[in-house]
């Protein structure tokens, strides 16, 4: 079974340009994460769906970042304006329901913000 | 406010050397999960622990969990340097909802021959 597939794998772009992430979760999983990691925060939680609806979105930085999940396999990232302290490696993740169900990771998006 | 704090954050051992990562946590919580990852890679599940006493061994990797002292071990015995990676652990709250996980500052391992 494929795993959770991000992209872009890696993103550059200028201050003030729109970034969109994209992730496609393991099929059959409900439950999608966006984390953030630097060597600073380490791993942050973003925002987290269940069945397509955002259930806590109360690590999302600012009003620039915005998260979406239309359907059951697909969910998108934006930042609108990005500013290079948004730089950072991107994790999408997703599991079953249940305790005993891990979040499987995606390979992540590492976003440089010039 | 729950609180993670692994420690060390950072270990070097030798080859053939045993060692134990800690992690430390500040409120009550029913479950705990470790995870693996290697420079520049995705996060891999290694154990999930969901009870008090709970032990999972994997290879060269035991992990235990002890809810009344709010710690989880990961035993390391006899390493080898396939397991040089940053080792996460991630707690979340008793009856809190399944996607609130909050993760350590993680333990680099260097394993060197």
């Amino acid at each position: 079974d494929a795993g959770v597939i991000q992209s872009p794998r890696h993103e550059v772009t200028e201050m003030g340009q729109e970034v969109t992430l994209r992730c496609k979760p393991i099929s059959g999983h409900d439950y999608l994460f966006w984390y953030r990691q630097t060597m600073m925060r380490g791993l942050e939680l973003l925002i987290y769906f269940n069945n397509n609806v955002p259930i806590d979105d109360s690590g999302m930085p600012e009003d620039r970042f915005s998260a979406k999940m239309p359907n059951a396999s697909f969910s998108t990232l934006k930042i609108q304006p990005s500013e290079p302290r948004d730089s950072a490696v991107y994790f999408c993740a997703s599991s079953g329901t249940g305790y005993n169900q891990p979040q499987h990771f995606g390979d992540g998006t590492r976003l440089s913000i010039l | 406010e729950l609180k993670v704090e692994q420690n060390p954050l950072f270990l070097s051992m030798q080859e053939g050397k045993n060692y134990t990562i800690y992690c430390n946590y500040s409120t009550t919580s029913d479950r705990l999960y470790w995870y693996r990852q290697d420079p520049g890679k995705s996060l891999e599940s290694l154990f999930v622990l969901l009870s008090n006493g709970a032990v999972k061994q994997e290879g060269r990797l035991m992990a235990s969990l002890d809810t009344k002292a709010r710690l989880s071990t990961l035993h390391i015995t006899a390493a080898v340097h396939d397991l040089s990676a940053t080792y996460f652990c991630a707690v979340g709250l008793v009856g809190g909802s399944q996607g609130n996980l909050i993760f350590g500052k993680g333990t680099k391992l260097s394993v060197k021959p």
